[in-house]
């Protein structure tokens, strides 16, 4: 079956790392996304990573691949509090002519002074 | 470059109402969907297309239409509107079936 897994809320230190995990069902993955959503605003893609790659980084973000144990990461450095948002998880599935993207609840990052 | 526009943002419906919620996009993406979101539940995908003229049902179709007449939009219409239909939708659209997909401000719906 098709889900994503991520825990609801996550409370950080301005300055401190921020891991968000996320756990998903499907091995065909081909893409794992990790998009951002402040308040009243739409989704927008902060990384992805392929499903061959084990590790990505992009400046402050960090995203860690286990594909075995189908267990996605996002870690950001220096938290700050811009950073506050609802970070999404999503996977990526072939369906038909389709690649279509599954989200997880989303985790809300609180960080604080 | 407006990128992904989504009209109303907000709206409020009676029960038994219809109404489309418009999506334009001006990157000639081939690919576009329509996705509600819903408190705890993260994004579910309603109806997506893979290009003029060809439209498919998501996860939750029930209760809404698509049409996909040009490449730019991708019209979502409610037959009759009901609470349960009381969310926040969400337009995306992308290049390819493998590059990012990028989302519109989104429409508040509420359903009384």
């Amino acid at each position: 079956g098709e889900d994503v897994e991520q825990s609801l809320f996550l409370s950080v230190r301005e300055g401190d790392s921020s891991v968000i995990n996320c756990t998903y069902t499907d091995s065909s993955s081909t893409y794992l996304y990790w998009y951002k959503q402040e308040p009243g605003a739409g989704l927008q893609l902060l990384t992805y990573i392929f499903s061959n790659m084990d590790m990505k980084q992009d400046q402050r973000l960090t995203v860690l691949l286990n594909k075995k144990d189908k267990h996605l990461s996002l870690r950001i450095a220096d938290t700050q509090t811009g950073d506050s948002a609802i970070y999404f998880c999503a996977e990526s599935i072939r369906s038909g002519g389709y690649n279509k993207l599954i989200f997880g609840a989303g985790t809300r990052l609180a960080v604080h002074p | 470059n407006a990128g992904v526009t989504q009209t109303p943002k907000f709206q409020v419906l009676k029960t038994g109402q219809s109404m489309t919620l418009q999506c334009a996009q001006d990157m000639n993406h081939e690919y576009m969907s329509w996705y509600r979101q819903d408190p705890g539940m993260g994004l579910r995908l309603i109806h997506y297309s893979v290009g003029a003229g060809i439209t498919d049902q998501g996860e939750v179709p029930n209760g809404y239409n698509v049409s996909r007449s040009t490449t730019e939009d991708f019209p979502l219409r409610l037959l009759s509107a009901a609470p349960s239909q009381t969310s926040v939708y969400f337009c995306a659209s992308s290049y390819s079936v493998t590059t990012e997909a990028f989302f519109g401000q989104g429409t508040r719906l509420t359903v009384v």
